[in-house]
C-alpha cells in the first residue's frame, strides 16, 4: 500500500526551529519527487517545497526561502523539512505529497500524507 | 507569479451536474490538476493533466481546459461529493513553482 506519513509537528515559539519528517512506504521511494504543501486552518493549499528523486534539485516557495530547507535520505525512505526562524504565519497543517518520477515526469501530486500540525505561538 | 482564480462556492442538487471553474491567463497552455478535500482529510487527486482520471476515481469526474478557464465537471452529483476542490498548475517562470487556486466549496443541496 502506497503511503506517506508525516511527523514532527508541534507548538513552537516564533524564531525557533522544527524539523518535519515524511516517511514513505509501498513504492520505490528514490524514483519519485516529494512535495511539501501546507494549509492554514480554514484556508487553502499552499505549495512549500519540492525535492527531486535524487535530492540534487530542490525548489522552495518564496516566503520560505532562506528559512526552510527540504532534504531527503533515500536509505531511510524519508524526506525532511527543516524549518528555521519560524513565524506566526507559518502555522499550518503540513502535508507531504508524491510528485513525478524519474521516468514519468508529471507536475501533480498523486499520493498525500495525513499531515502534521505546526503551531507557531508565543 | 501565476494566479489561479476559483469561485468560493458552488451549489448543486443531487443528480445534477456541478461545474467548478479555475481561471488563469492562457491556462489552456498548462496542465491543470484537481484535488478533492473532504473536511478533516488530506487532499485527493481526482483529475490530472486537464482530463485524465487516476485509478479509483469515478467516471463522473471529468475536466476541460480552454482559453483562460479550466473546469472540473462532476456528473450525477452525490452527497459524498460535498467537499472543497482545488485546481493546481505548474509554473516555470521565473522558477519552478506549483500553484493552487483558492479552492471552491461544493455544497450538495
Amino acid at each position: 500500500q502506497v503511503q506517506l506519513l508525516e511527523s514532527g509537528g508541534g507548538v513552537v515559539q516564533p524564531g525557533r526551529s522544527l524539523r518535519l519528517s515524511c516517511a514513505a512506504s509501498g513504492f520505490t521511494f528514490d524514483d519519485f519527487a516529494i512535495h511539501w504543501v501546507r494549509q492554514t486552518p480554514g484556508k487553502g493549499l499552499e505549495w512549500v517545497a519540492i525535492i527531486w528523486y535524487n535530492g540534487e534539485t530542490k525548489y522552495h516557495e518564496d516566503s520560505v526561502k532562506g528559512r526552510f530547507t527540504v532534504s531527503r535520505d533515500n536509505s531511510k525512505n524519508t524526506v525532511y523539512l527543516q524549518m528555521n526562524n519560524l513565524r506566526v504565519e507559518d502555522t499550518s497543517v503540513y502535508y507531504c505529497a508524491r510528485g513525478g518520477s524519474a521516468v514519468a515526469i508529471n507536475y501533480y501530486m498523486d499520493v498525500w500524507g495525513k499531515g502534521t500540525t505546526v503551531t507557531v505561538s508565543s | 507569479s501565476y494566479v489561479l482564480t476559483q469561485p468560493p462556492s458552488v451549489s448543486v442538487a443531487p443528480g445534477l451536474t456541478a461545474r467548478i471553474s479555475c481561471g488563469g491567463h492562457n491556462i489552456q497552455t498548462k496542465g491543470v490538476h484537481w484535488y478533492q478535500q473532504r473536511p478533516g482529510q488530506a487532499p485527493v487527486l481526482v483529475v490530472h493533466d486537464d482530463t485524465s482520471r487516476p485509478s479509483g476515481i469515478p467516471e463522473r469526474f471529468s475536466g476541460s481546459n480552454s482559453g483562460h478557464t479550466a473546469t472540473l465537471i462532476i456528473s450525477r452529483v452525490e452527497a459524498g461529493d460535498e467537499a472543497d476542490y482545488y485546481c493546481q498548475v505548474w509554473d516555470s517562470s521565473p522558477l519552478h513553482t506549483w500553484v493552487f487556486g483558492g479552492g471552491t466549496k461544493l455544497t450538495v443541496l
